[in-house]
C-alpha cells in the first residue's frame, strides 16, 4: 500500500531555534500534501495544504511566516517551524493523496515536537 | 462549514463486548466518510470508508454504514479485542483540495 514517511518522529529543541520536518511519499507521487497539527485529546487541525511547485495554502489563524512549507518535489514536502516557542510543542502530521477520486489520505507517522 | 462530531471518550470495554462509536456530520454536498485508527505510537491508518449513501464500509470486523437521512456513520464491532485499543477518528473529505475534516477522536481501551 501507499506509504508516507515523516522524519524526525521526535525532536526536542530550544526556544528560538528552527526545526524542519520532512514528509515523503515513498511509493507514489503526491501533488498535494496536507499538514495537520494534533493537540492532546483533540482532533487533527488542518494547518496548510502543500502544493508541488507553488505556494502553500494556509488555514485561517496559521502564521505562514512561522510555519514555512516547501513542496519542492512530487515526493517531498517540508514543514519548518521557525523561532519555535514552547506553545509550538505539538504533534505534527502530514498526509498525502494518491487518488483524489477516492478521497483517501495516507498519513505519516507524525512528528512530536517539544520546545524547551 | 463542514464538520464531524463523534462521541467523546474514553470508552472502556471488556474483551468480546460490542462496540459502537457514534459519528455524525454536517456537510454540503455528498462527502465520502472515513474511519481512521491511531494505535499507540503509530500514525493514522484508514480503517474503512464509504463513498455514497447506504454504502457499508467494513474491515477487521469493524463496519459503518453511510446514513444520509441521519447524517451518521457510526462505527460498530461485534466483539472487540485487546488489540483494538486505539484512538478512532471519524472524518469526511470536505476541502476543495481533498483534505479531511476530523472529529475529535474517541479513545478505546479494551480490557482482557
Amino acid at each position: 500500500g501507499a506509504v508516507v514517511s515523516q522524519h524526525p518522529s521526535w525532536v526536542i529543541c530550544k526556544s528560538g531555534t528552527s526545526v524542519k520536518i520532512e514528509c515523503r511519499s515513498l511509493d507514489f507521487q503526491a501533488t498535494t500534501m496536507f499538514w495537520y497539527r494534533q493537540f492532546p485529546k483533540q482532533s487533527l487541525m488542518l494547518m496548510a495544504t502543500s502544493n508541488e511547485g507553488s505556494k502553500a495554502t494556509y488555514e485561517q489563524g496559521v502564521e505562514k511566516d512561522k510555519f514555512l512549507i516547501n513542496h519542492a518535489s512530487l515526493t517531498l514536502s517540508t514543514l519548518t517551524v521557525t523561532s519555535a516557542h514552547p506553545e509550538d510543542s505539538s504533534f505534527y502530521i502530514c498526509s498525502a493523496s494518491r487518488n483524489s477520486n477516492t478521497g483517501e489520505l495516507f498519513f505519516g507517522e507524525g512528528s512530536r515536537l517539544t520546545v524547551l | 462549514g463542514d464538520s464531524v462530531t463523534q462521541m467523546e471518550g474514553p470508552v472502556t470495554l471488556s474483551e468480546e463486548a460490542f462496540l459502537t462509536i457514534n459519528c455524525t456530520y454536517t456537510a454540503t454536498g455528498y462527502p465520502s466518510l472515513f474511519w481512521y485508527v491511531q494505535y499507540p505510537g503509530e500514525g493514522l491508518q484508514l480503517l474503512l470508508k464509504a463513498t455514497k449513501a447506504d454504502d457499508k464500509g467494513s474491515n477487521k470486523g469493524f463496519e459503518a454504514t453511510y446514513r444520509k437521512e441521519t447524517t451518521s456513520f457510526h462505527l460498530e464491532k461485534g466483539s472487540v479485542q485487546v488489540s483494538d485499543s486505539a484512538v478512532y477518528f471519524c472524518a469526511l473529505n470536505g476541502g476543495s483540495q481533498g483534505n479531511l475534516i476530523f472529529g475529535k477522536g474517541t479513545k478505546l481501551s479494551v480490557k482482557p
